[in-house]
């Protein structure tokens, strides 16, 4: 079945450091999503990508829609202690298919 | 505009009993999905039901079952509940609009954690 490999599965940053996690599949996907968990909650979304080629920021956050349409990547700028949290790639079909095949997902820690 | 909604929040049980989940998606939404969230599976696809049909399924067994009302409103059942069973259940709602159009994006819910003992 699909799969999407998310990397790297933690990362230990300073405040204030750039981080960048990245996801890839054998697949290809028509939309590509990112969404960010909080302990005991559910996941929000930070970005949606819905074209190859397409960057898109969202404040501190920038994701990119692979060419291939078979990966993406989310770069958060200038780290601060409420981006703690597991993020996850999430890829949904092409054809209009509802469900959502998730990466692992890269828990973040950030030293203040 | 109130997001998606879930009820309970906690739920214990034993096993071989069953348990019912729900799910209010955003106002407006027509489609919902279900996941369950496990530390050693992560997020995986249980159904979708979009105009009280379920449209598409997820690899798990038939003791999984959902239903949606007219009202778009979701309910989740397990029956015959096993150890495995333990894990964070989650419902996400969208427009479910033509592909890549945005309005597939999916919005989820705090979910419903359910530990069976």
């Amino acid at each position: 079945g699909q799969q999407l490999n998310q990397s790297p599965q933690s990362m230990f940053i300073q405040e204030g450091e750039d981080v960048s996690m990245n996801c890839t599949s054998s697949s290809i996907f028509n939309t590509w999503l990112w969404y960010k968990q909080d302990p005991g909650e559910g996941p929000v979304l930070l970005i949606a990508l819905y074209k190859a080629g397409e960057l898109t920021s969202n404040g501190r956050l920038t994701a990119q829609f692979g060419i291939t349409r078979k990966d993406s990547f989310l770069n958060i700028s200038a780290s601060i202690p409420s981006d703690v949290g597991i993020y996850f790639c999430a890829g949904q079909l092409q054809g209009g298919s509802e469900k959502l095949v998730f990466g692992k997902g890269t828990k973040l820690t950030v030293n203040p | 505009k109130a997001g998606v909604t879930q009820t309970p929040r906690y739920l214990i049980k034993t096993r071989g009993q069953q348990v019912t989940l729900s799910c209010s998606p955003i106002s407006g939404h027509r489609s919902v999905s279900w996941y369950q969230q496990t530390p050693g599976q992560g997020l995986q696809f249980l159904f979708e039901y979009f105009s009280e049909t379920q449209r598409n399924k997820g690899n798990f067994p038939g003791r999984f079952s959902g239903r949606q009302f007219s009202n778009s409103r979701s309910e989740m059942n397990v029956s015959t509940l096993e150890l495995g069973d333990s894990a964070l259940y989650l419902c996400a709602s969208s427009l479910s609009g033509t592909s890549g159009s945005g309005q597939e994006t999916q919005y989820f819910g705090p979910g419903t954690r359910l530990l069976v003992l």
